[in-house]
Order: C-alpha cells, then structure tokens, then sequence
C-alpha cells in the first residue's frame, strides 16, 4: 500500500527529554511537512521540506528540528526548548510545492508529563 | 494570523440534509483551495480542490464554490450522511508557495 506512515501513535514523555517522531513516505512525493494540532484547533505548520537534505521553518519551529536525509523519511525532533509541547502531530507529503494537495499521516499523539 | 478562517465553528444537520461549510480567506493571491475532512484522531483526508480560475467544482456528492470577488469558499455536501460527520478544513495555497494555509476548522454534526 501506497502511504504515509506515521510511529509511533501515542507517545508519553517526561518534561525536560527529547523525542523524535517517524514520518515515513514510499509516494515517492518531494515535498513534507510537519503540522502540530491542538484541541479545538486548525493546524499549524512547524517545518517543511521540498527535496532532500533541505528544509524550511514553518510558522511555529521553535523547539523542534528536523532533518532530511532520505527521501522518504522526514523526522521531527521535539526538543526540550519546546515550551508546550503536549498536542497531536501531523505529517503530511506532497508532490511538490503549489497545486498539489498534501497527503497526511495518521498523526502522533505527544503528551508530556 | 491565519488567512483563512471560518464563519462558523460547528454546524449540525438532520441526516439527509444538504450542508454548507463556509470559509473566508483574505490572501487575494491564493490561488489553490482544498477541502479536508477530519475524523477523530486521525489524520485529514483530502476531500475537494479547486483552483482560483474555477468558480464551481463538484466531486461525489460534495460540490465547492469559489467566489473571489468576496473571497470566499464553500463545501457542500448534499444527502448528508452520519458518516460524513467530522472537522472540515480548508485550506489554501498563497501564489504557489510551499505551504499550505489551514482554518481552524468546522464541526459537523449528522443527527440521525
């Protein structure tokens, strides 16, 4: 199946730690992008990623990096500097950038204790 | 802030009803609109596009409408289901960049 997967779906961490989340896609798209979701909320964009090796800040990428190292994983790292970061993540792919629509995952469901 | 945003954040319907979700954008320079429906928990699913050169665009039961001139867009769904209960999103695209731009989101409720 063609897809975008994301791991783990729930995810519990301590206050203070790091952690990373999976984004993998075999769509063969060049474009990713990671959104962070609150309750209630639309989606806001924390970094995005038009080829390999390059990537972009987003409107809310304070707190997480990224990397793209391969075509079809883009991870996000949500880290310590990251003031609230308990809230649904989103990873989503594209084609390429302007009239494409964006394929997402399943989403990660971070709470921080 | 966000340039697309909701006139109203929830809306419940009678099975078998049509909907109306509106969404008001302000970048004038959008030119690329999508329609995405949110299940609980789970990620959006990709409803409807439509591209600024088009006014009216109808898919399997649910039509989007786009009127530039006040900036707005619209999804309708007709013979509403429960099953198409969920959060409905738009979205747009700002001259082709690399982002996509979300609302906040409507909450439609189907009563049986």
């Amino acid at each position: 199946d063609g897809g975008i997967t994301q791991s783990p779906k729930y995810l519990f961490r301590k206050e203070g730690q790091n952690v990373t989340l999976s984004c993998e896609q075999n769509l063969n798209h060049d474009a990713m992008y990671w959104y962070r979701q609150d309750p209630g909320q639309g989606l806001r964009l924390i970094y995005y990623s038009q080829i390999v090796n390059d990537f972009q800040k987003g409107d809310i990428a304070e707190g997480y990096s990224v990397s793209r190292e391969k075509k079809e994983s883009f991870p996000l790292t949500v880290t310590s500097a990251q003031k609230n970061p308990t809230a649904f993540y989103l990873c989503a792919s594209s084609i390429g950038p302007g009239w494409t629509e964006a394929f997402f995952g399943q989403g990660t469901r971070l709470t921080v204790v | 802030g966000e340039s697309v945003g909701l006139h109203l954040p929830t809306l419940s319907v009678q099975e078998g009803d049509n909907s109306i979700i509106n969404c008001a954008y302000s970048n004038s320079a959008s030119d690329y609109f999508i329609w995405y429906k949110q299940e609980s928990g789970k990620g959006p699913q990709f409803i409807i596009d439509i591209r600024s050169n088009m006014d009216k665009r109808q898919g399997q039961r649910v039509t989007v409408l786009l009127n530039k001139t006040v900036k707005h867009l619209s999804l309708q769904i007709a013979a509403t289901q429960p099953g198409d209960s969920a959060v409905y999103f738009c979205a747009e695209n700002q001259g082709g960049s690399e982002k996509l731009v979300f609302g906040k989101g409507t909450k439609l409720t189907v009563n049986p």
